[in-house]
């Protein structure tokens, strides 16, 4: 059964950072592009971050392009996001996801990180 | 960036009753349109994805078509467990999600 289980959030101030895991199981993970998805409260789902299976290729969102830094390895299972400069309307919930075909489409998700942005 | 313009933003409808939702892409995006499900308090759910490939597990009752700039996701059939948001994302050129579509019953 594939099962993504992320880690790390929590309630940060303005212009603070936090680092988000994801750890994977169940697939061989290292053969899988991955994703970033957020959701603010009560809002739809917006796309952040993309890292091929061999990290070889990195996209963003402009919206975070310059503060947030996916990452990943492939020895621990383990997908990154490292957010920096968080802002108040970086809250929301991330999701990681793992792409399938070619163009990465996201299928199975998993239950997400709470990340809130507050002084 | 690609847009992605989804309409309705929400739509009553009865139990067996057939409804479509559009997705239209600010540019040619091949077939490279996805459609998920999302419940209340709950994970997306992969639907369909290159515009009509059912993912499994999905039932035969959604379905999706479209190409170029133009798609559309429909339910033969509704049934309860099928109120909920749906969206739709180009993957063409990185990803964007439309905005969603509420389905609510009558």
């Amino acid at each position: 059964e594939v099962q993504l289980v992320e880690s790390g959030g929590g309630l940060v101030q303005p212009g603070r950072s936090l680092k988000l895991s994801c750890v994977a199981s169940g697939f061989t993970f290292s053969n899988y592009g991955m994703n970033w998805i957020r959701q603010a409260p009560g809002k739809g789902l917006e796309w952040v971050a993309y890292i091929s299976s061999g990290s070889s290729y990195i996209y963003y969102a402009e919206t975070v392009k310059g503060r947030f830094t996916i990452s990943r390895d492939n020895a621990k299972n383990t997908l990154y996001l490292q957010m920096t400069s968080l802002r108040s309307e970086d809250t929301a919930l991330y999701y990681c996801a793992r792409g399938i075909t070619i163009a990465a489409i996201p299928d199975a998700w998993g239950q997400g990180a709470s990340v809130t942005v507050s002084s | 960036a690609i847009q992605v313009t989804q309409s309705p933003t929400s739509l009553s409808a009865s139990l067996g009753d057939r409804v479509t939702l559009t997705c239209r892409a600010s540019q040619d995006i091949n077939n490279k349109m996805a459609w998920y499900q999302q419940k209340p308090g709950e994970v997306p759910q992969l639907l369909i994805y290159y515009a009509s490939t059912l993912q499994s597990g999905t039932p035969s009752r959604f379905s999706g078509s479209g190409a170029g700039t133009d798609f559309s996701f429909t339910i033969s059939h509704l049934q309860s467990e099928d109120f909920a948001t749906y969206y739709c994302l180009q993957g063409y050129s990185l990803y964007t999600f439309g905005a969603g579509t509420k389905l609510e019953l009558k």
